[in-house]
């Protein structure tokens, strides 16, 4: 199985402030068709998740263009660039390349 | 907009089949592939399986032989059965659609406890 590692768990935040999270793979997330198969999830307080971010860089639609996703292979990254209280909740990545699909442990981000 | 709904069970007892099914609105099940994910209470998330246009079917070999998933194309729902449950089955069972990206749609999701 592929693991999926994510840092920091937990993510105390000013409002207006950036964050990021990393998100590193056991195995590159490349598939042959030419895209890291890597997907941003973020799970608001009683809710079901909501994809952010898909193919490592893609913002889902109506996703605010504040968060944006990076990275290659193994290592990714989610780039918040201004933190809103509505932000709250826990993150998760999720390798999409091959079953079982994995997810990362999750991070808590609060505002400070 | 697809719209995903579970139902069944909130509550199975120790050594029974678990059957949580999703219902479908908005478009057809065919030519997607379609997955279930739980989430134990306060813990993450871990995928079950899939189950493509009613046929192809994929499963987490941590579950071993006790996952199926079976499909009502005419009722476009599909079902989870996870057998031989215990306490540690306990969780919010969520089903998905996988975009042809990769990435979920999610379910609102239905909680079931073992007990």
């Amino acid at each position: 199985d592929i693991v999926m590692t994510q840092s920091p768990l937990s993510l105390p935040v000013t409002p207006g402030e950036p964050a990021s999270i990393s998100c590193r793979s056991s195995q590159s997330l490349l598939h042959s068709k030419g895209y890291d198969y890597l997907n941003w999830y973020l799970q608001k307080p009683g809710q079901s998740p909501q994809v952010l971010i898909y193919l490592a860089s893609s913002r889902a639609s109506g996703v605010p263009d504040r968060f944006s996703g990076s990275g290659s292979g193994t290592d990714f990254t989610l780039h918040i660039s201004r933190v809103e209280a509505e932000d709250v909740g826990l993150y998760y990545c999720m390798q999409a390349l091959q079953t079982p699909y994995t997810f990362g442990q999750g991070t808590k981000l609060e505002i400070k | 907009q697809v719209q995903l709904q579970e139902s069944g069970p909130r509550v199975v007892k120790p050594s029974e089949t678990l059957s949580v099914t999703c219902s479908v609105s908005g478009g057809s099940i065919r030519n997607f592939y379609w997955s279930w994910i739980r989430q134990p209470p306060g813990k993450g998330l871990e995928w079950i399986g899939y189950m493509y246009d009613g046929g192809a079917t994929s499963y987490n070999p941590s579950f071993k032989s006790r996952t199926s998933i079976s499909t009502d194309t005419p009722r476009n729902q599909f079902t989870l059965h996870l057998s031989s449950v215990t306490a540690a089955d306990t969780a919010m069972y969520y089903c998905a659609r996988e975009d042809s990206s990769g990435y979920f749609v999610w379910g609102r999701g239905t909680l079931v406890t073992v007990s």
